[in-house]
């Protein structure tokens, strides 16, 4: 398969621990980037890799997310502390400069 | 910063009736736009994108959107929807020097047989 995969793809946890999340971009792509969607919304945006750069951090990224792209290759997301206003669907996507971007199925984080 | 609206958020429609959901965005430079669609239990894919090129874009499953810069709008058309095209659909624009994606809130399309 030469999609964008993610891990796990749902998460159950109990507030206040810690949870981290794996993206596997396809291959050749350089930019990586982190969503989150709840229902009824659309994906808004976390952060932005280039190769390992993070370049772009959204407001909604707080002091206990953090996103790292150590090689430029799969980047993880980790949430620490999590409370309940957390659960949501965690989307990655990847592309290549001039073409669009492509998402993994997303984890679906459950903070009880 | 840059916005998407979606002004339909629920759309019913009969089969074979022609589809129009709009999307406007704010942003004064150049733009990349996008639709996206997710069908029930599957993740987000490309229906079509304007990169610069002509602004009558055509997609996939005879999906079409025209891209009017003066209106800063990029509406999404098909002249006959089916049951299958039940789904929620996003409009995206990408901006800026760091690429970012801003998406819209979504309309969720219900095609009824």
């Amino acid at each position: 398969d030469t999609g964008v995969s993610q891990d796990p793809r749902h998460k159950i946890t109990k507030r206040g621990q810690n949870v981290t999340f794996r993206c596997d971009p396809i291959s050749e792509h350089n930019r990586l980037y982190w969503y989150r969607q709840t229902l009824g919304q659309g994906p808004e945006f976390l952060t932005y890799f280039q190769n390992e750069a993070q370049l772009e951090k959204s407001r909604l990224l707080s002091d206990r997310f953090s996103a790292e792209r150590p090689k430029g290759s799969f980047s993880t997301l980790e949430i620490q502390r999590t409370e309940q206003g957390d659960s949501a669907m965690y989307l990655c996507a990847s592309r290549i400069e001039g073409y669009e971007q492509y998402f993994g199925p997303g984890t679906r984080l459950t903070v009880t | 910063a840059q916005s998407v609206s979606q002004h339909n958020h629920h759309v019913i429609l009969s089969e074979a009736a022609s589809l129009e959901l709009g999307c406007n965005y704010s942003y004064g430079g150049t733009v990349n736009l996008f639709w996206y669609v997710q069908y029930p239990g599957q993740h987000l894919q490309l229906l079509l994108k304007y990169f610069s090129e002509d602004p009558l874009v055509k997609g996939i499953k005879g999906f079409e959107a025209e891209f009017i810069k003066s209106k800063f709008s990029f509406n999404l058309r098909k002249p006959s929807v089916q049951w299958s095209d039940t789904a929620e659909y996003f409009c995206a624009v990408l901006t800026g020097g760091y690429q970012k994606v801003t998406f819209g809130t979504g309309t969720k399309l219900q095609v009824i047989p």
